[in-house]
């Protein structure tokens, strides 16, 4: 099973709502980092949040990270249509510093 | 432009082809990375270069090849694919491999393989 796991798998949202997803992980981390994806295209980074981070901001992007639970969400306020993409979660791992990719979630703002 | 540049980013071929994917970075990073995605599937990591040296082969078959001749160029040699290795292929670069926090990386646009 994967090390982090993207919920919900899709959204669809209005312009202007805020989008909220989350990543579940199963082991210690050093960092999660969010990536976003336009259709056929490669990935983008985002923001990064270290172990000891609990909510980091970066724009319209807030990202929380509880230890405790194994999880972080990201939260787009105000969303536009330009922000429809798929997001993922990568977890690094504290042990070996593996990086690993959630399966993602498919975000879609309706104009 | 993120500074990771894949060359084709489209490509057509048969099962006894033999053809190459290219990746090219002049960010100054030492890693990177093969990735291969497919519909409904979470990204896999086919290999990782650190420093020029391969660090990971995440049971990739024999039929991919990769060739890393300096920290800025990446290749993928394909042969005798499967018309299930149709797939997105993107290629990562990061500061290094192992170092805490220096594993972001930057994804060229892809490549867009499609075996018949």
């Amino acid at each position: 099973s994967q090390q982090g796991e993207e919920d919900p798998q899709a959204l669809s949202i209005q312009e202007g709502e805020n989008a909220t997803m989350n990543c579940s992980y199963k082991t210690s981390i050093n960092n999660l980092q969010w990536y976003r994806q336009n259709s056929g295209r490669g990935l983008v980074h985002l923001i990064l949040i270290r172990s000891n981070e609990r909510e980091k901001h970066s724009g319209r992007l807030r990202v929380t990270l509880d230890t405790s639970k194994k999880s972080s969400s990201l939260l787009i306020t105000a969303s536009r249509a330009a922000d429809t993409a798929s997001y993922f979660c990568a977890t690094v791992q504290a042990a070996g510093n593996k990086l690993t990719f959630g399966g993602g979630t498919r975000v879609l703002v309706k104009p | 432009e993120t500074g990771v540049t894949q060359t084709p980013r489209h490509l057509v071929m048969g099962m006894t082809n033999k053809k190459s994917l290219k990746c090219e970075q002049h960010l100054g990073h030492n890693a990177m990375y093969w990735y291969k995605q497919s519909a409904k599937k979470p990204l896999e990591l086919m290999f990782v270069y650190n420093f020029k040296e391969q660090t990971e082969n995440n049971s990739v078959p024999s039929r991919f090849s990769p060739e890393c001749p300096n920290s800025s160029h990446l290749f993928l040699h394909l042969h005798t694919l499967q018309p299930e290795d149709s797939a997105l292929y993107l290629c990562a670069s990061s500061l290094d491999r192992v170092r805490a926090g220096a594993n972001v990386l930057t994804f060229g646009a892809g490549s867009r393989l499609t075996v018949l």
